[in-house]
């Protein structure tokens, strides 16, 4: 069974609407972390977090709020949707180890029209 | 900051033949850890292989690789590519200094064909 679970699979969201990806996470890890993933970029990290109720900024932070309310769900939140936020996003989590494994969900794509 | 290039963005092998990924990285700190990551398509990205040992040569899958810390380099090499090798390669660095935050390059697809 997945460890790490996101929802939706697929979300198609309209320009200026609010779109919140959410994350689950079974493996009782305190890192989590929200990347998108485009080609020609890689995998870019957008916001992370060390535990319930801490989120922090990542390299492209711009535009997305996250929440951390328990150590299992993470949540990536986009208040005024954008067509340039037209991506797969990935949630991760991660031991908090200075060399951890990050687990990765399924991914997310997510098209703003 | 810490960065990570992959110079290659696409890579044509024929099944066989020997496979080399490359990656250097820039880092200010002086213990970085270095990660390959691959992704299946249609699949999320997993670890492939890891190390924070200079010199030292480590294996998983029939990949490897090794962290030279005096060229900041950390190379994916495999002797013989197969077909079920074609995926995106992604090599990634974190460090002491930034704790577990990690960064990836590009990535590199590698397809192989028969």
């Amino acid at each position: 069974e997945a460890a790490v679970t996101q929802s939706p699979r697929n979300k198609v969201a309209v320009t200026g609407g609010k779109v919140t990806l959410s994350c689950n996470q079974t493996n009782n890890h305190n890192n989590m972390y929200w990347y998108r993933q485009d080609t020609g970029h890689g995998l870019r990290l957008i916001h992370y977090s060390y535990g319930a109720g801490s989120t922090e900024k990542g390299d492209i932070p711009d535009g997305y709020k996250a929440s951390r309310p328990s150590q299992e769900n993470f949540s990536l939140i986009l208040e005024l949707a954008t067509p340039s936020q037209t991506s797969v996003y990935f949630c991760a989590s991660g031991e908090g180890l200075g060399a951890e494994t990050l687990y990765f969900g399924s991914g997310t794509r997510l098209t703003v029209l | 900051g810490d960065s990570v290039t992959q110079t290659e963005g696409l890579v044509t092998l024929t099944e066989g033949l020997p496979v080399m990924l490359n990656c250097t990285y820039q880092t200010i700190y002086s213990n970085p850890f270095l990660f390959w990551y691959v992704q299946h398509l249609n699949e999320s990205p997993r670890l492939l292989l890891k190390s924070f040992t200079d010199n030292k040569r480590t294996e998983h899958q029939g990949f490897h690789a090794t962290l030279h810390k005096s060229s900041s380099s950390f190379h994916l090499q495999k002797s013989s590519a197969q077909l079920s090798d074609s995926a995106l390669y992604y090599c990634a660095l974190s460090d002491l200094g930034t704790g577990s935050k990690l960064s990836f390059g590009k990535g590199a697809k590698l397809t192989v064909s028969p």
